[in-house]
């Protein structure tokens, strides 16, 4: 069965620093992988999406993420944090089991900005 | 906005109560999931329904139970309630597909007392 790990549940950065959030997965080839934030008292956003197509994804509020085959990595990456960016991350994979899909969730990473 | 709309906002019961809450799916959207999201256990991915069907199930317990009605909308049925039950509901649907993306409710909190 995919799987996902995110190293760290907790991330604190300065405002203005650069973010990396890390994800590595285990799955059969093709994996496709997603990258979903969760503000405080909301449900989880789709930021971005990898489906093979390049393996550098763009995504909203000026996220990325880079599909790493040979490391089964797919980090996210900001290059300056704002304070809006504090929120939970999840990296996602999507599984077909019996009957369908499934999309399976990491642990999360809880992103700190500091002023 | 993400289209997916649940009831309630918050409930709070007793143990060994019945609860049921409420899902109604983006437009267009066949497939609706259910999760658990706790602070011990993370976003646990409870069952998925298509179409109607059940599709996929994770790891629900037998106390729970789900359905998904010919209008798409799904609820999600929770009985003989323990305090560790308390937690946040989300409903999320999506299009059928690996690469679609699925889109979340704001979930129910659950307090139970």
């Amino acid at each position: 069965a995919q799987s996902v790990t995110q190293l760290g549940s907790h991330v604190s950065v300065s405002e203005g620093a650069l973010v990396l959030l890390r994800c590595n997965y285990s799955s059969s080839v093709p994996p496709y992988l997603f990258w979903y934030v969760q503000y405080p008292n909301q449900g989880l956003q789709l930021l971005l999406k990898y489906t093979s197509a390049a393996t550098l994804v763009k995504g909203i509020n000026g996220f990325e993420a880079e599909f790493k085959k040979s490391e089964t990595s797919f980090h996210l990456t900001k290059p300056s944090a704002h304070m809006s960016d504090a929120a939970e991350y999840f990296c996602a994979v999507s599984d077909r089991g019996t009957g369908g899909f499934k999309t399976i969730f990491g642990a999360g990473t809880r992103l700190f900005v500091k002023a | 906005d993400s289209g997916v709309t649940q009831t309630p906002k918050h409930l709070i019961t007793a143990t060994g109560q019945r609860v049921t809450l409420r899902c109604s799916p983006r437009s267009g959207d066949l497939s609706v999931y259910w999760y658990q999201q706790s602070l011990d256990q993370g976003l646990q991915f409870l069952i998925q329904y298509y179409n109607g069907e059940e599709r996929a199930k994770g790891n629900i317990l037998e106390r729970f139970s789900a359905q998904q009605f010919p209008d798409l909308h799904s609820e999600l049925n929770l009985s003989s309630l323990e305090l560790g039950d308390s937690a946040l509901y989300f409903c999320a649907s999506g299009r059928d597909g690996a690469n679609s993306p699925l889109h979340f409710g704001n979930g129910t909190r659950l307090t139970v007392t």
